[in-house]
């Protein structure tokens, strides 16, 4: 029961803007959305999480819809050690679990 | 100040043998959980630790799988009779308090996981 949807990959120009885009249709009102991504052989590192407001960190910004439907993780000034898979996730609402899709595997290049 | 640590990073069993997977969670974390990603695959949820609890087990796929934290730390990941499906990694987390008293406040710490290949 996949909770989130993201694009398979994108590429993005070192030092530009980075903007992985996630939709989460059926979110119910009480869900968190997480970011996390997996460098590849290592385990998954935190990003930033929110509710309904916009929140932002040192590493990135996540911009929530109002209607909550999806979600946007911005990556303000890309490097080469950004890239990995990021993940859009939906945290139950009994904060027990995290729902992962399958990812986006971001590629910056020089 | 250490992270979550897994043992052994790589594991091959031949189909049938039972294996056994080691988490040891960041000290005086309440939470672990466990979980297994396929290859290409987003993790999976398999179960929730509260200390020596484990309060969610809704994410095992077979009776073949067991897992135990009985004095709530070191957690192992028992999966018997080893299919070919099971092949994955086994990633295990671990958070400073219990999840419904933390809510969203508390991240999940990652180790880096165990590789299993079953031949």
């Amino acid at each position: 029961d996949a909770k989130t949807t993201q694009p398979p990959s994108m590429d993005c120009a070192e030092g530009r803007a980075a903007n992985l885009p996630c939709n989460h249709s059926t979110i119910s009102g009480n869900e968190y959305v997480y970011w996390y991504r997996q460098i590849h052989s290592q385990g998954p590192q935190y990003i930033i999480h929110g509710l309904k407001n916009n929140e932002t960190n040192e590493m990135a910004s996540l911009i929530i819809t109002e209607d909550r439907k999806s979600s946007t993780l911005i990556l303000p000034h890309a490097t080469l050690r950004d890239t990995a898979v990021y993940y859009c996730i939906v945290r139950s609402s009994n904060f027990n679990k995290f729902y992962f899709g399958s990812g986006t595997k971001l590629n910056v290049k020089p | 100040g250490a992270g979550v640590s897994q043992s052994p990073r790589y594991k091959v069993a031949k189909r049938g043998q039972d294996v056994a997977l080691r988490c040891d969670p960041i000290s005086g974390h309440v939470s672990l959980f466990w979980y297994q990603q396929a290859l290409g695959q987003g993790p999976e949820f398999l179960t929730y630790f509260q200390n020596e609890a484990q309060l969610d087990k809704s994410g095992l796929p077979s009776d073949r799988f067991f897992a135990e934290r009985p004095e709530g730390s070191v957690s192992t990941l028992k999966i018997q009779r080893t299919q070919q499906e099971d092949s994955a990694v086994y990633l295990c987390a671990s958070s400073p308090r219990a999840a419904w008293l933390a809510g969203t406040t508390d991240t999940q710490y990652f180790g880096p996981g165990t590789r299993l290949t079953v031949l």
